[in-house]
């Protein structure tokens, strides 16, 4: 079936480092990438997507591009803040899957990410 | 803010004891999901609700059962409780059924306590 990989945490940067978080996916159909943050405390927020091969997804300075032939959509960012200190979650939705009847989200396990000042 | 609400927003309750979460998704939106975090089985998917009807089941157990209401808010049912139910619960919802482009939007979970 459907399944996620993320690199595993914590991680932990100085403020104004470059960021990395791995993520690959395996999936037999065409699926929709997602980046989702967990802040302290709080709810899922969607942070970055994209929905077909060589799409790139950016938001707040993340950047993710769906990599159809190394099945890998990495997060990215240039500079990372202490206010980014976060779990985040990779996740895939494969509608066509399903006979289109779900959209329902596939999880990675999650890397929490540590900025320090 | 998501726009999804979810009440309450934390629980605690007792082994054997059944419980209700409610979530109200996005104005407009027609789809419902409820997914489960816990520390050892991480974010599973349980069960989507369209329009009133359930279109898709995940992981859920047999203890557990929703609904959609036909003002399109949901409610997740969770009985003869076990230690291992402890977890946060969340709601999300979209415009559609499915689709390639939709979007799913997470309200701010229920934590649920089980002693």
């Amino acid at each position: 079936g459907d399944s996620v990989t993320q690199m595993e945490g914590p991680v932990t940067l100085s403020e104004e480092a470059f960021l990395t978080i791995n993520c690959t996916y395996t999936a037999t159909g065409y699926p929709s990438l997602f980046w989702y943050v967990q802040y302290p405390g709080e709810g899922l927020q969607l942070l970055l997507k994209a929905t077909k091969a060589d799409d790139k997804g950016s938001n707040k300075g993340f950047e993710a591009t769906y990599r159809k032939e190394t099945t890998s959509f990495h997060l990215e960012k240039g500079s990372v803040q202490v206010s980014d200190s976060a779990v985040y979650f990779c996740a895939l939705s494969d509608p066509s899957n399903y006979g289109g009847a779900t959209n329902k989200l596939i999880f990675g396990t999650g890397t929490l990410l540590a900025v320090q000042p | 803010d998501s726009g999804v609400t979810q009440t309450p927003k934390h629980l605690i309750t007792a082994t054997g004891q059944r419980v209700t979460l409610r979530c109200s998704p996005r104005s407009g939106d027609l789809s419902v999901y409820w997914y489960q975090q816990s520390l050892d089985q991480g974010l599973q998917f349980l069960i989507q609700y369209y329009n009133g009807e359930e279109r898709a089941k995940g992981n859920i157990l047999e203890r557990f059962s929703a609904q959609q209401f036909p003002d399109l808010h949901s409610e997740l049912n969770l009985s003869s409780l076990e230690l291992g139910d402890s977890a946060l619960y969340f709601c999300a919802s979209s415009p559609r059924l499915a689709g390639v482009r939709e979007t799913q939007y997470f309200g701010p979970g229920t934590r649920l306590l089980v002693l």
